[in-house]
């Protein structure tokens, strides 16, 4: 049962590359989220998706695009990176049944490094 | 956006004695939900503990129980008989009923044997 995966573990790229970080889901869960991870900042969101085809913004989107053609994947891009992003990514899921928001679902997270 | 605040960015307690962890957090909501994760160094985020806001009961598995004081809008996590593999970063999470995650800035627990 892999749960959350998510490629690359580790990444360095340099200034103003596209990066895309993926994330996959073993099981069905409608709800998927990114957060990023900074010293002194806890994890904060930047998109979420209810369903395939519906994506949302969090509290950080800016320089980052989602898309979400399959239940099953959230890919999240950085267009052209900045040293700003260097940072470590999450993906989550949740099963979301009857309204009821239950527990998210980590994957192990990607490590970033934009020099 | 609702905020969440972990006022103690380091604690340690003696292994099997008890500690407590605090966390409040801001919202004009009257359901929403509120976690505890732990991380450990390996990185993954592991649930530690989930309340209902609706439910007056405090949430309780093994070790780990909470103090949820709705009014005052605090949720602190109380960790008994400490054992070496609490050690690891906590996080205090809300979420509402939109199924957006707020998180904490953490608190770094160290067991002291």
């Amino acid at each position: 049962d892999a749960g959350i995966t998510q490629s690359p573990r580790y990444k360095i790229t340099e200034t103003g590359r596209q990066v895309t970080l993926m994330c996959h889901q073993t099981w069905s869960h409608s709800y998927m989220f990114w957060y990023r991870q900074d010293l002194g900042h806890g994890l904060r969101l930047i998109y979420y998706s209810a369903a395939a085809d519906i994506t949302d913004k969090g509290e950080v989107p800016d320089g980052y695009v989602v898309s979400r053609s399959k239940t099953e994947n959230f890919p999240l891009t950085l267009e052209s990176a900045t040293r700003s992003q260097t940072s470590v990514y999450f993906c989550a899921a949740a099963l979301v049944e009857r309204g009821t928001t239950n527990e998210q679902f980590f994957g192990p997270g990607t490590r970033l490094t934009v020099l | 956006a609702q905020t969440v605040t972990q006022s103690q960015p380091e604690m340690s307690v003696q292994e099997a004695e008890t500690v407590t962890l605090s966390c409040t957090y801001d919202t004009s909501e009257s359901d929403y939900y509120l976690f505890w994760y732990k991380q450990p160094p390996s990185r993954q985020m592991i649930l530690v503990i989930r309340q209902e806001a609706y439910k007056q009961q405090n949430a309780t598995e093994n070790r780990f129980s909470v103090n949820f004081q709705k009014a005052a809008k605090s949720f602190s996590l109380k960790i008994s008989d400490s054992q070496l593999g609490d050690a690891a970063m906590y996080f205090c999470a809300y979420a509402n009923t939109g199924n957006q995650f707020y998180f904490g800035t953490g608190t770094s627990l160290t067991v002291i044997p």
